[in-house]
């Protein structure tokens, strides 16, 4: 049975920080692993897609990396913005379905 | 190109009625897959529908169950509802299942 771990569980940071957040898996034999985030109360936001065979995915300010064969993968936002403050979770798909982890609570000060 | 959408957004039911939820993915993707989320169990798949036919389900009781219509929009039911069924529900489209996932905005469940 998959199990995804999302390290930490919250965060707190000054702007214009970097930061990395992790997620972890257990099997690795995952099909592809999508970030996303969320906003209190709101659906999910696709940030980032990696399939199985890729090693990394950047999108403007976010680069996200992916090392199956250690279950691991990173979201580095850098220079971080208040308006970054969400829960970001990722999420690995094998076997047809998605696992998620349980997300890391980013707030952002000014 | 609109996005997903969920219908209704918010719905409060008692509990031992049933409850029937929309779902509508972004035009030309076939793949249909429902989330629960609540604050303890964190988001939790479901089931997944490509062209009509259930492909994926997960460990839910069979309380919880949906269609797929020919147009792939989505319904979710579920009958003889439970306290512990009150959650963000959930549903994304995808081109093709195991491709990039897009999120409606959630259906927010409330049994009383």
């Amino acid at each position: 049975k998959q199990e995804v771990t999302q390290i930490p569980a919250a965060l707190s940071v000054p702007e214009g920080e970097n930061l990395v957040l992790n997620c972890s898996f257990t099997d690795s034999a995952i099909y592809n692993l999508q970030w996303f985030r969320q906003d209190p109360g709101k659906g999910l936001t696709s940030l980032l897609l990696i399939q199985s065979s890729q090693r990394e995915q950047t999108s403007g300010r976010l680069n996200a990396s992916l090392d199956k064969s250690s279950g691991r993968s990173t979201l580095y936002i850098a220079a971080s913005q208040p308006g970054d403050s969400a829960t970001y979770l990722c999420a690995v798909l094998n076997a047809g379905k998605s696992t998620f982890g349980d997300g890391t609570t980013l707030t952002v000060k000014p | 190109k609109a996005g997903v959408t969920q219908t209704p957004r918010y719905l409060i039911k008692t509990r031992g009625q049933q409850v029937t939820l929309s779902c509508s993915p972004i035009s030309g993707h076939r793949s249909v897959s429902w989330y629960q989320q609540t604050p303890g169990q964190g988001l939790q798949f479901l089931f997944e529908y490509f062209s009509e036919t259930q492909r994926n389900k997960g460990n839910f009781p069979g309380r919880f169950s949906g269609r797929q219509f020919s147009n792939s929009r989505s319904e979710m039911n579920v009958s003889t509802l439970e306290l512990g069924d009150s959650a963000l529900y959930l549903c994304a489209s995808s081109l093709a299942g195991g491709n990039e996932q897009y999120f409606g905005p959630g259906t927010r469940l409330t049994v009383t």
